[in-house]
């Protein structure tokens, strides 16, 4: 069956650290693989975009790899604040379809 | 920056009863989409609607909805007969383009408990 797989506990880290979180999928052959934040009752918010020919993306501190010989994509936050608590979302989007589809999301603390 | 607006943020209806949320996608755009999330749990995809017609659904997507561009600016998620279980915040979403490869922005959400 197809998964999309994202650690259910939450990541607690301090404010400056470096947050790591990891998407793992099952059974997809996605094209991109998108990045998204989710704040508690809002709608998520678009992050990071990556294909499946690019192996690394940047964008300010926010960092995405991706690597589909492992079916793994990592989301690093550089220098992480408080204000980057939230929950992430990675969602991809399987080859010849036209919907995302998320995981259940980290839940990320940075604590002061 | 333009945004995907949403209404009611929040409605609470009798099971059985019809209800209809309302979506005012970003102007440019041409792809609109809805997605559900019930408490806790993941963000779904429902519907992708191109070119006045529905470009994909989900199985989640029954003969219970539908779905409707009634003029230039607005995308409507009808619900026929509501069923408990379909309390959820509802998301109306839009992309300039296709999905793949571009952002799609999303609306703040519709909030429904049947009750």
């Amino acid at each position: 069956s197809q998964k999309i797989e994202q650690n259910s506990e939450a990541l607690n880290i301090q404010e400056g650290k470096t947050a790591t979180l990891t998407c793992n999928y099952t059974n997809y052959s996605p094209a991109y693989l998108q990045w998204y934040r989710q704040d508690p009752g809002r709608g998520p918010v678009f992050l990071l975009l990556i294909r499946e020919n690019e192996k690394e993306k940047r964008k300010e501190r926010l960092k995405v790899t991706f690597d589909t010989t492992l079916k793994q994509s990592l989301f690093h936050i550089t220098a992480s604040q408080p204000a980057d608590s939230a929950t992430y979302l990675c969602a991809l989007i399987d080859t010849g379809r036209r919907a995302l589809t998320f995981g259940s999301g980290t839940r990320l603390q940075v604590q002061p | 920056e333009p945004e995907v607006t949403q209404t009611p943020s929040h409605q609470v209806t009798q099971m059985g009863q019809e209800v209809i949320l309302r979506c005012v996608p970003i102007s440019n755009h041409l792809y609109f989409y809805w997605y559900r999330q019930i408490l806790g749990q993941k963000v779904e995809f429902l519907v992708s609607f191109y070119n006045n017609e529905i470009s994909e659904k989900s199985e989640i997507f029954d003969d219970q909805f539908s779905v409707e561009r009634p003029d230039g600016s607005n995308f409507t998620l009808k619900i026929r007969s509501t069923k408990l279980e379909d309390s959820a915040m509802y998301f109306c979403a839009s992309s300039e383009r296709t999905i793949s490869g571009n952002t799609i922005y999303f609306g703040e959400g519709s909030w429904l408990t049947v009750v």
